[in-house]
């Protein structure tokens, strides 16, 4: 399967551990972006990275939340001293292309779905 | 702020009948797309179409988008119980086309 992997499917931790979330694009893919699902609602778009750099990350909290996209392995969200309210699911998606290449979709994993006691 | 809206939130049909699903927007966009979400997995893509067409087919699905009331459907003809799933659409700003907007879905149960 060549699709977007996405690890762990499921996580639960206590409030005030780091939660650590992986993405393997799809071959080929060098552009990855992360959503977040709350319950019954669309996704939100946090963070789209390159690899070895973060392009825009309006979309994420500033504090607690980081992410990166190494040259070599699968990229990272992390969120340090989880709350309550960080329980969600976590989507990755990537493209062979960027900003410049409008007009294709987004190939998504299956997210991972943090929960948090 | 959330740009797509879908409407109904829910819809409940019999199998072989066509489901309609709509979806409005605030400001200009590159292009709309519609995705489909099992439960409990990731969003497939499954058709895009860009600001300047107006119709677009693919197999059983019929979209239509209307950049003058900001609007889109996704029509899927002949239903299946396998349809039943959340469809969400998602624009693309022109300003930052990476950055998909979605809407909060519609929740779409074909019974058997």
């Amino acid at each position: 399967n060549a699709g977007v992997m996405q690890n762990p499917r499921h996580l639960v931790r206590r409030r005030g551990q780091e939660a650590r979330l992986r993405c393997s694009p799809m071959k080929g893919h060098s552009h990855v972006y992360w959503y977040r699902q709350l319950p019954e609602e669309g996704l939100k778009f946090m963070v789209y990275l390159q690899k070895e750099n973060i392009i825009d990350e309006s979309g994420m909290p500033k504090e607690r939340f980081s992410a990166e996209f190494p040259k070599e392995g699968p990229s990272i969200l992390r969120i340090q001293q989880v709350v309550r309210g960080d329980s969600a699911a976590y989507f990755c998606a990537s493209s062979p292309r960027g900003t410049a290449y409008g007009n294709q979709p987004q190939h998504f994993g299956d997210g991972t779905r943090l929960s948090i006691l | 702020s959330q740009q797509g809206e879908e409407d109904p939130q829910a819809l409940s049909i019999q199998e072989g009948e066509n489901a309609t699903m709509n979806c409005s927007y605030k400001t200009s966009i590159n292009n709309l797309q519609w995705y489909r979400q099992n439960s409990g997995r990731g969003l497939v893509h499954l058709i895009l179409i860009r600001s300047n067409e107006r119709e677009k087919h693919s197999g059983r699905l019929r979209v239509t988008l209307d950049t003058s009331k900001k609007s889109s459907s996704l029509l899927i003809t002949a239903s299946r119980a396998a349809d039943t799933a959340s469809y969400f659409c998602a624009t693309e700003p022109p300003d930052s086309s990476y950055k998909l907007i979605f809407g909060s879905g519609t929740r779409l149960l074909v019974r058997p």
